[in-house]
């Protein structure tokens, strides 16, 4: 079974420039989550996806934005790009979770490193 | 709000060392724990989980159990491989929050021959 595919996995872009990232997730994963890694906040939540619809949403500012398409594919997008933005963006796929109490395995990406000069 | 807090590293251990990595958290509820581990240039492993109190997630010879007493899940592992070298995360889910996960800072280890 092919992993969690996140393209590109490297973009280098300029302060004021948006940016789309993608990741398809493992077949049959209906939630996608989205991460972002940085050496000063570590990762933090971004936001979630399942059916094509955002279900949780992390402490990010409005510029950090993302849909799932009907094949749970999904793509982020941030725009008007600060230096901060830097970072390392996983996404990670699963199974819906089940209910309270439960909880079903995220396999990760490799990650998309984004650089902002 | 939920959080994790680990140790910081790095961690230098020579191997057949044993390892341990404290982990507290705090958060409502019963939420589900997990340690992850990230290899160099590659994303997050699930190691281990466990999802209600006095669980034992046990894999590759790494253990931890929950602890809602002391709000703890403490990674340990009795004899480390230089192949143990990696970053790794302790990370929380609340029960009721679908597929939110909030992580430690992470704690580095080297593991030396």
């Amino acid at each position: 079974k092919a992993g969690v595919t996140q393209t590109p996995r490297y973009l280098i872009k300029t302060r004021g420039q948006q940016v789309t990232l993608s990741c398809s997730p493992i077949s049959g994963h209906r939630s996608v989550s989205w991460y972002q890694q940085t050496p000063g906040q570590g990762l933090q939540f971004l936001f979630e996806y399942f059916s094509e619809t955002q279900r949780n949403k992390g402490n990010f500012p409005g510029r950090f934005s993302g849909r799932q398409f009907s094949n749970s594919r999904s793509e982020m997008n941030v725009s008007t790009l600060e230096l901060g933005d830097s970072a390392l963006y996983l996404c990670a796929s699963s199974l819906p979770h089940g209910g309270v109490s439960s909880y079903n395995e995220q396999f990760f990406g490799p990650g998309t490193r984004l650089t902002v000069l | 709000g939920d959080s994790v807090t680990q140790m910081e590293g790095p961690v230098t251990l020579s191997e057949e060392a044993f390892l341990t990595i404290n982990c507290t958290y705090t958060a409502t509820g019963y939420p589900s724990l997990f340690w992850y581990v990230q290899y160099p240039g590659e994303g997050l492993q699930l190691l281990l989980k466990a999802t209600k109190a006095d669980d034992k997630g046990s894999n590759k010879g790494f253990e931890a159990t929950y602890r809602k007493e002391t709000t703890s899940f403490h990674l340990e592992k009795g004899s480390v491989q230089v192949s143990d070298s990696a970053v790794y995360f302790c990370a929380l889910s609340p029960s009721a929050a679908g597929n939110k996960l909030t992580f430690g800072g992470g704690t580095r280890v080297l593991v030396k021959p």
